[in-house]
């Protein structure tokens, strides 16, 4: 049971390139999350979805965007990538205990 | 809005000795506390849950937790360290039925627990 599955591991990008970031769990959940980690900080939210088709905005949405077409697949996009989207993201899902991928880490130059 | 507090940024114990990792929270209704665990570039693994029910919550690994509803805090307990504790600790709270479910995270505990 591979639970929650992030790639890539690691990732440079240059300021106003593009990127997808993936994610994909197996446990048949309907809720899944993308957060962001700062160094030294908690986790805040970027975007959410209780189900396939449904998204909503987080606490620090601005600057991605997300989609959710099937259950298991709910990608990040970051369109037009700035320094200060350099951060470690992890996905998860589930909606009484939500249980998180080895995430991704991210930094623009 | 809901809001956690981890007042301290690392907590230093030595194996063998009892540890607590604090946490405090805010919420308007009735809290779900978690606390997770995250090693060195891993993602967090989830440790124990309350809900409701008995204060004393047991979870994995054996660290227990106790839900204080007069004080708003669910600390983090172990009996006894082991230098495979050190990690980063976070508390996160959400109110039953929040859009989404969301949760929110303090800022995480740093444990060393010295051999």
């Amino acid at each position: 049971n591979a639970g929650v599955t992030q790639t890539p591991k690691f990732r440079i990008l240059k300021i106003g390139q593009s990127m997808t970031l993936q994610c994909t769990q197996d446990m048949n959940h309907n809720y899944m999350y993308w957060y962001r980690q700062d160094p030294g900080m908690g986790l805040k939210l970027i975007y959410y979805s209780v189900g396939a088709g449904i998204t909503d905005k987080g606490e620090v949405p601005n600057g991605y965007n997300v989609s959710r077409s099937t259950t298991e697949d709910f990608p990040l996009r970051l369109e037009l990538a700035a320094p200060s989207q350099t951060s470690v993201y992890f996905c998860a899902s589930g909606k009484d205990t939500q249980y998180f991928g080895p995430g991704t880490r991210l930094t623009v130059l | 809005a809901q809001s956690v507090a981890q007042p301290e940024d690392q907590v230093n114990v030595a194996e063998g000795n009892p540890l607590t990792v604090k946490c405090t929270y805010s919420v308007s209704g009735n809290p779900y506390l978690f606390w997770y665990v995250q090693y060195p570039n891993r993602g967090l693994q989830f440790l124990l849950k309350y809900i409701t029910g008995d204060n004393l919550v047991k979870g994995s690994y054996g660290f227990e937790a106790e839900f204080n509803k007069s004080q708003t805090s669910f600390h983090l307990k172990k009996p006894s360290a082991l230098v495979s504790d050190s990690a980063l600790y976070f508390c996160a709270v959400r109110v039953h039925n929040n859009a989404g479910n969301m949760l929110t995270f303090g800022g995480g505990t740093r444990l060393m627990v010295k051999p």
